[in-house]
């Protein structure tokens, strides 16, 4: 099993500035790596796709980057209602894994 | 307009079993590959089980030889049957189509499924 570890476990910061998140894989797992933003009570919303792709309606704030075992999450400027948590997903390998998530909370 | 509507879950009682529905609209499941991903209480997210092409499948270790995830084309529903639950299967369960496979995937609200005695 691929296991995905996510880091920092939190970010604190403030709107407008720039959050890095990053997600590092136990082996590669190609260009095969997603982000998830999930809030309480919703389901987790696509942010990007096959590492660095940007999925529908998701601002440009948000990017991804990177390949094989490393992987980053970057908002550009932080908005009040991008404080969630953020999780990678592996689909190169069964059985399919999540990170273990980062919260990034408000400072 | 697409949508997945999960229903099924409740309190259960450890050894137990119960089955998740997913009733799907806007699309076929005979078409797309789908999911059961779950969140336990204050736990992260947990992909589960998924169901792609004529009738492939895969599961989490940890739910391998209890759960079964099957659809029904006649009422494009995707179903998730789960025996011998533990309190450890709490969880939020989500359906999912084409779980980060392309620009967009959809999920449903979730059902909760509670075990305990």
């Amino acid at each position: 099993e691929i296991v995905l570890t996510q880091s920092p476990a939190t970010l604190s910061l403030s709107p407008g500035e720039r959050a890095t998140l990053s997600c590092r894989a136990s082996q590669s797992v190609g260009s095969y790596l997603a982000w998830y933003q999930h809030k309480p009570g919703q389901a987790p919303r696509l942010l990007i796709y096959d590492a660095s792709n940007r999925a529908t309606g998701i601002p440009a704030r948000f990017s991804g980057s990177g390949s094989g075992t490393d992987f980053t999450l970057t908002i550009s400027s932080l908005e009040p209602e991008d404080f969630a948590v953020y999780y990678c997903h592996q689909r190169s390998n069964w059985p399919l894994t999540f990170g273990q998530g980062t919260r990034l909370e408000i400072k | 307009e697409v949508q997945l509507v999960e229903s099924g879950g409740g309190l259960i009682q450890p050894g137990g079993s119960l089955r998740l529905s997913c009733a799907v609209s806007g699309f076929t499941v005979r078409i797309h590959s789908m999911s059961w991903v779950r969140q336990a209480p204050g736990k992260g997210l947990e992909w589960v089980s998924i169901l792609y092409g004529a009738d492939s499948t895969y599961y989490a270790d940890s739910v391998k030889g209890r759960f079964t995830i099957s659809r029904d084309i006649s009422k494009n529903t995707l179903y998730l049957q789960m025996n011998s639950l533990r309190a450890e299967d709490t969880a939020v369960y989500y359906c999912a189509r084409a779980l980060a496979s392309g620009p967009r995937d959809y999920w449903g609200q979730g059902t909760l499924v509670t075990v305990s005695s």
